[in-house]
């Protein structure tokens, strides 16, 4: 099975300062036949089902706000919320989506400092 | 509007079974592989199992092998799973989930339904 490592486990950030989530995968997850990342994001606010923020770990969902950016290649990817807003406090995943079992993240808490 | 609603959950002893149901709507249901994704109290989620549009090709992840069976039916636009053998760590909220198509993630999630094993 391909192992979904994200850390930190939790981050507390200022109102309109950048918050960083870093995903590693334990086997690439590029898909040379067409060069994208099976690498996924969600955001799980408490009580809710997750939302599809970013798949092929750049492109970002539509109806997602732009400070929300997908970047990285192979097996380490990073999520960035450019300016951190009150309603993006949640918890954040990533999951791989090139190899079943189709696994998550362990998922990053994020918080308003 | 792409609706998933999940039903059947409650509570059930160690050992017993359970079925849950999902219906869809708002979409071609017969053109899309259906997940169901778990998540534990307080804890993260957990892909459980997939099927495909036809029903012909199952995954499953290992903790279920053996005790889990996703099904589907395409004149009812609905997906299940069969849960066996249950157990206290099978405790969860069951999302049944669609994806967006070409290996781009789940786009749809239905409520959950929430499955408790306990005596």
């Amino acid at each position: 099975d391909i192992v979904m490592t994200q850390s930190p486990d939790s981050l507390a950030v200022s109102l309109g300062e950048r918050a960083t989530i870093n995903c590693k995968s334990s086997q690439s997850v590029l898909h040379t036949s067409n060069n994208k990342n099976y690498l996924t994001w969600y955001q799980q606010k408490p009580g809710q089902p997750p939302k599809l923020l970013i798949y092929w770990a750049s492109t970002r969902e539509s109806g997602v706000p732009d400070r929300f950016s997908g970047s990285g290649s192979g097996t380490d990817f990073t999520l960035t919320i450019s300016s951190l807003q009150a309603e993006d406090v949640a918890v954040y995943y990533c999951q791989q989506y090139f190899r079943t079992p189709l696994t998550f993240g362990g998922g990053t808490k994020v918080e308003i400092k | 509007e792409v609706q998933l609603v999940e039903s059947g959950g409650g509570l059930v002893q160690p050992g017993g079974s359970l079925r849950l149901s999902c219906a869809a709507s708002g979409f071609t249901f017969s053109t899309y592989w259906m997940t169901w994704v778990r998540q534990a109290p307080g804890k993260g989620l957990e892909w459980v199992a997939n099927i495909n549009q036809d029903g012909s090709e199952k995954h499953y992840v290992d903790s279920v092998k053996g005790r889990f069976i996703i099904s589907r039916d395409n004149a009812q636009n609905s997906v299940y799973i069969q849960m066996n053998s249950l157990r206290a760590d099978d405790t969860a909220v069951y999302y049944c989930a669609r994806d967006r198509g070409a290996a781009a993630g789940y786009a749809h999630w239905g409520q959950g339904a929430l499955v408790t094993v306990s005596s």
